[in-house]
């Protein structure tokens, strides 16, 4: 696609249960990064992966929080057991080569822990 | 301190005026600064980058660096009510990571 996409655009769960965010990075870009956005606050970094390695996922906020990416290209970031906490706008971005590259944003994930 | 730090605003311009938004950072060894515009429930969209000090000019847009200050600031030239957003300035180390870091962005408000 001509964008970086993400799905779903919206997500209501209830606290205690599982939820999967995909990320389809922008064709040709090797870069990929997740970062989240509470209301009225900054992006926070989650993970940054090159190909299908992570090399940094510092921004992990718990072992409830994994991300994987697979053939080079979509990503699924996976919260185990939300919490209300976890609400927030997860955004997708992916870059041609992760450095001096800019980073191209999707339309994000809002997710809704209730 | 904040790694990237920017005034939150509102910044309030009237139409037509230079808009100048600033930004420090406290990595020496940053290399690469990107400036953002996100809209209100939007996603941040890339204005400009730049990696040299110096000036770098794209329209009405000019991105300034300075190493030396660890200072990068956006001006807005005739400035527009559709460019009332949140602005965010992003760095990157490129020799320690590959992730940007942002500023927690500053409100621009252009008054009619």
């Amino acid at each position: 696609g001509a964008g970086v996409s993400q799905s779903p655009s919206n997500k209501v769960t209830e606290k205690g249960k599982d939820v999967e965010l995909r990320c389809d990075p922008i064709s040709g870009h090797t870069a990929l990064y997740w970062y989240r956005q509470s209301l009225g606050q900054g992006l926070e970094f989650l993970i940054y992966f090159q190909g299908n390695s992570a090399p940094d996922k510092s921004g992990l906020p718990s072992d409830r929080f994994s991300a994987e990416r697979t053939g080079g290209s979509v990503s699924t970031l996976t919260i185990q057991r939300t919490q209300q906490e976890d609400s927030a706008v997860y955004l997708c971005a992916s870059s041609f080569s992760g450095r001096n590259s800019p980073l191209h944003f999707g339309n994000g994930t809002r997710l809704t822990v209730t | 301190q904040k790694e990237v730090e920017q005034n939150s605003g509102p910044l309030s311009v009237p139409e037509g005026a230079i808009a100048s938004l600033n930004c420090t950072y406290s990595d020496r060894g940053s290399q690469s600064f990107f400036w953002y515009r996100q809209y209100s429930g939007k996603s941040p969209e890339l204005i400009m980058f730049i990696y040299s000090n110096g000036d770098k000019e794209d329209g009405r847009f000019t991105a300034q660096l300075n190493k030396a200050s660890q200072y990068v600031s956006l001006l807005i030239r005739d400035s527009q009510p559709s460019d009332s957003a949140t602005y965010l300035c992003a760095v990157q180390n490129t020799g320690t990571a590959s992730k940007l870091t942002f500023g927690t962005g500053t409100r621009l408000q252009v008054t009619l």
